[in-house]
Formats: structure tokens, C-alpha cells, sequence
């Protein structure tokens, strides 16, 4: 696609349930990147994928997150168990290699809410 | 997480006025980038700069990338209401991977 894809846009759960997010890169973009966006708060770094490994994963806040990347293109971020205080925006980006590396792409997001 | 110190963290500013907005980090950078974030959507990048010193235009936007590399401004002109929206800095040292780190944020508000 033109753009980083995150779908759902919206998700609610109850306390205790499993989520998953998703997310499509920009075509060709070997490096991912997941940042979680509390209400009125900055950009918190969770995980960085290049290709399908992931050499930073120092942002988990817990065990309770995972990620995963496929084929180099598709991640998808696994919160278990979910609590009231992983509601957040959920955002993903995209950047390419080379000069422009430094330069990420982001989607709109994935807003969390949990009761 | 490491955050690069934005300020203000918020303003308001009456149509028209010119803003500006900084971020200073302990630490240097090889790379400054700057991003609006609109409501319910993902920041996007605005400009990017690559040398200490270096001053860059974007329209209305002008960013500069500090002397010490320990810095970066951003000043928007003459400023219009679609301008409302998050600031974010974000600054990354060069060199195999290195994490981009971002600023705490600026919200702008533009009064009509």
C-alpha cells in the first residue's frame, strides 16, 4: 500500500483478555518500529524489527508483550492479559535503509482501550 | 525511555503571530527530524536535518539543527489553524542502528 496500514483502528477489551495488533509496513521497508502513545504523552519506544528479527526489544514494558514480523513485511503486537493501564494508542512505522533510515513512517494507529 | 526535552509542552497563539518551539537533549545527535501529529492520526515528518548548523525551509516552517548538536528549533511563520496539532522532535546518532529518540511533544493550539 501507499501507507502504513494498523488495523483495528479501535479495539476495546476487558481486563484479563489478549489483543492483537496489527500492522503493514510500507512495501519495501525492511525496518519496523512499535511505539505505544499514552493520553496527552510522548512516543514510547516498545520494538524495532529489522526484517524479521527483532535486535531491540528493550521498550516491552512486560512479558505480558510480545511482536512478531513475518516475510519481512506483516508485524503483529501481542499484549496478554490485558490491564487498564496498557490503554494507549498502539503506533507502528516504517522506514527504509540506507540515508533515509533515520526516517520513519508512521500509521494512525490502534487505540486500546481496556475496562 | 530515554525523551528528548521539548518546550513549551503546550501553546497558544492567536492566528497569524509566528511560533517557536525547541528540544535540547544531554546527549548529541547526528540527525534532527521533526513531526506534526494531527488528532487520531500518526506524526509525520516535516523536516529533516543532517549537519550541525544547518537551517532548513519547509514553507511556512524553518528547523535548525544546533551548533552543539545537542539541539534543535523549530518556527513556524504567520501561522494559520490547520497548524494545530503535536510537535515531536526526534534525534538519532548515525551508524548501523541506532534508536530514533523522541521529544516529550509540543501541543499547539491556534485561536482563530
Amino acid at each position: 500500500g501507499a501507507g502504513v496500514s494498523q488495523s483495528p483502528s479501535n479495539k476495546v477489551t476487558e481486563k484479563g483478555k489478549d489483543v492483537e495488533l496489527r500492522c503493514d509496513p510500507i512495501s519495501g521497508h525492511t525496518a519496523l518500529y512499535w511505539y505505544r502513545q499514552s493520553l496527552g504523552q510522548g512516543l514510547e519506544f516498545l520494538i524495532y524489527f529489522q526484517g524479521n528479527s527483532a535486535p531491540d526489544k528493550s521498550g516491552l514494558p512486560s512479558d505480558r508483550f510480545s511482536a512478531e514480523r513475518t516475510g519481512g513485511s506483516v508485524s503483529t503486537l501481542t499484549i496478554q492479559r490485558t490491564q487498564q493501564e496498557d490503554s494507549a494508542v498502539y503506533l507502528c512505522a516504517s522506514s527504509p535503509v540506507g540515508l533515509a533510515s533515520s526516517i520513519q513512517y508512521f500509521g494512525a494507529g490502534t487505540r486500546l482501550s481496556v475496562l | 525511555g530515554q525523551q528528548l526535552n521539548q518546550s513549551p509542552q503546550s501553546m497558544f497563539i492567536q492566528e497569524g503571530e509566528d511560533v517557536s518551539m525547541n528540544c535540547t537533549s544531554s546527549s548529541i545527535f547526528n540527525t534532527w527530524l521533526w513531526y506534526k501529529q494531527d488528532p487520531g492520526e500518526g506524526p509525520v515528518l516535516l523536516i529533516a536535518l543532517y549537519k550541525a548548523g544547518e537551517l532548513t525551509s519547509n514553507g511556512r516552517l524553518t528547523a535548525q539543527f544546533g551548533i552543539t548538536r545537542k539541539d534543535s528549533f523549530l518556527n513556524i511563520s504567520a501561522s494559520i489553524p490547520s497548524d494545530v496539532g503535536i510537535y515531536f522532535c526526534a534525534g538519532q546518532l548515525t551508524g548501523g542502528y541506532q534508536k530514533v529518540t523522541f521529544g516529550t511533544g509540543t501541543k499547539l493550539q491556534v485561536i482563530p
